[in-house]
């Protein structure tokens, strides 16, 4: 069985432009969360995604956007990008939703913005 | 929302023992995870506590005290390939967010 995909595995970007990130969980998961990761700030939950519906949503500002499509495959979205966007982009994904017993990484994209 | 706090580094010799502590503030609890993740790789599953008492996996055993806000993780007969950093985090009853503590790097020296 594949693992939790996501593409691209490193990305740099210039401070104000803006970013997809996309993810592919494993096959027959529904629920895909999406989290950033810094050394400073260590894991942080950016939002869920169930069957095509955010369910949950973080601490971040509105230029972290998500969705999900009917294959449950999401992509996130930043929009005017900030140096401290920099970081490590996690999704995780799980059977049947955040209530799930545990939830399953990708590999992250690296994202660095300059 | 939850406030977990675990060292930031702990070094041990290889074949020994050491023990991760993680102490939790939360408004609704819902169950405590570990991850492990290795440098530039995604973090792993390791074990979860919902209910109070020892979990057993191996030469892994985690631990949950819900009325102390506390768990540990213990790591037996330590190995090099045990370096890395391990993570708590707490799962909130009412939205099921997983909240992450900052992580303890754990050395395993020859």
């Amino acid at each position: 069985k594949a693992g939790v995909t996501q593409t691209p595995r490193y990305l740099i970007k210039t401070r104000g432009q803006q970013v997809t990130l996309s993810c592919s969980p494993i096959s027959g998961h529904r629920s895909v969360s999406w989290y950033q990761q810094t050394p400073g700030q260590g894991l942080q939950f950016l939002f869920e995604y169930f069957s095509e519906t955010q369910r949950n949503k973080g601490n971040f500002p509105g230029r972290f956007s998500g969705r999900q499509f009917s294959n449950s495959r999401s992509e996130m979205n930043v929009s005017t990008l900030e140096l401290g966007d920099s970081a490590l982009y996690l999704c995780a994904s799980s059977l049947a939703g955040a209530s799930s017993y545990e939830q399953y990484f990708g590999p992250g994209t690296r994202l660095t913005v300059t | 929302g939850q406030n977990i706090d675990q060292p930031t580094e702990m070094t041990a010799t290889e074949g020994a023992i050491v023990q991760i502590n993680c102490t939790y503030q939360t408004s609704g609890f819902n169950g405590l995870f570990w991850y492990q993740q290795h440098a530039g790789e995604a973090p792993t599953f390791l074990s979860y506590n919902v209910l109070d008492g020892l979990e057993e996996k191996g030469r892994f055993s985690s631990f949950l005290s819900r009325s102390k806000g506390y768990s540990y993780l213990l790591l037996k007969e330590l190995q090099m390939k045990d370096s890395a950093s391990y993570l708590c985090a707490v799962r909130d009853r009412s939205d099921y967010k997983l909240s992450f503590g900052a992580g303890t790097t754990v050395t395993v020296r020859a």
